[in-house]
């Protein structure tokens, strides 16, 4: 079975200190990876995704996440957290070519000015 | 250019009603899915439409039903509804039916069941 797990319920981080969001998966096959951000009452917004190629992806705001498969780990990372980083970040992954998306629970980001 | 949108934002039902959901997707894109989010959780998927047929469906039952239409978009509906219904109800948008395509998202229609 397909499966994404964000074992911290929420991360704080005092604004310009890297950051860290951490994601694992279980997924048969190759995955695609993705992370989302959610503003409160707003929808999913795409961040970035790991399809294959460099291990190491960089996508909107700043933000990158490193694909692991050995550990079977898709963490997102920032390298200097800004207050308006605040929100609920959500991992996603998918198996080859079923299209179809399994999210983790998601992981609350607090950034302390 | 317009991206995903849902109508309606709010929605107040009341047990063993029937509701139904619609969905606009991104320009250009033509496989749309559709998940529940409930408080506190992530998103799960319900079901996906491409080319007006249901092509993937999530641990949902038969009182979730869609269609897609020749334009691409999408309805959700819910028969019967339940108390455990009540959740934030999202569409996505995407190109094409095979994986990698970043899904887009709507805001979402959020519905209560009383």
């Amino acid at each position: 079975a397909q499966s994404v797990a964000q074992p911290e319920d929420q991360v704080n981080v005092a604004e310009g200190n890297p950051l860290t969001v951490k994601c694992t998966y279980s997924v048969s096959g190759n995955p695609y990876l993705f992370w989302y951000v959610q503003y409160p009452n707003r929808g999913l917004q795409f961040l970035l995704k790991y399809i294959t190629g460099d291990n190491l992806v960089k996508g909107s705001y700043g933000f990158e996440a490193e694909f692991n498969k050995s550990q079977t780990s898709f963490h997102l990372k920032k390298p200097s957290a800004l207050v308006s980083d605040s929100a609920l970040y959500f991992c996603a992954v998918e198996r080859n070519n079923f299209n179809k998306f399994y999210f983790g629970s998601g992981t609350k980001l607090n950034v302390k000015p | 250019d317009a991206g995903v949108t849902q109508s309606p934002t709010h929605l107040i039902k009341t047990r063993g009603q029937q509701v139904t959901l619609r969905c606009s997707p991104k320009s250009g894109h033509d496989t749309v899915s559709w998940y529940q989010q409930a408080l506190g959780q992530g998103p799960q998927f319900i079901f996906q439409y491409y080319e007006e047929e249901e092509r993937q469906r999530g641990n949902f039952p038969d009182r979730f039903s869609g269609h897609q239409f020749p334009n691409y978009s999408s309805e959700l509906n819910v028969n019967a509804l339940l108390l455990g219904d009540s959740a934030l109800y999202l569409c996505a948008s995407s190109l094409g039916e095979r994986g990698a395509d970043t899904q887009y998202f709507g805001p979402g229609t959020r519905l209560t069941v009383l």
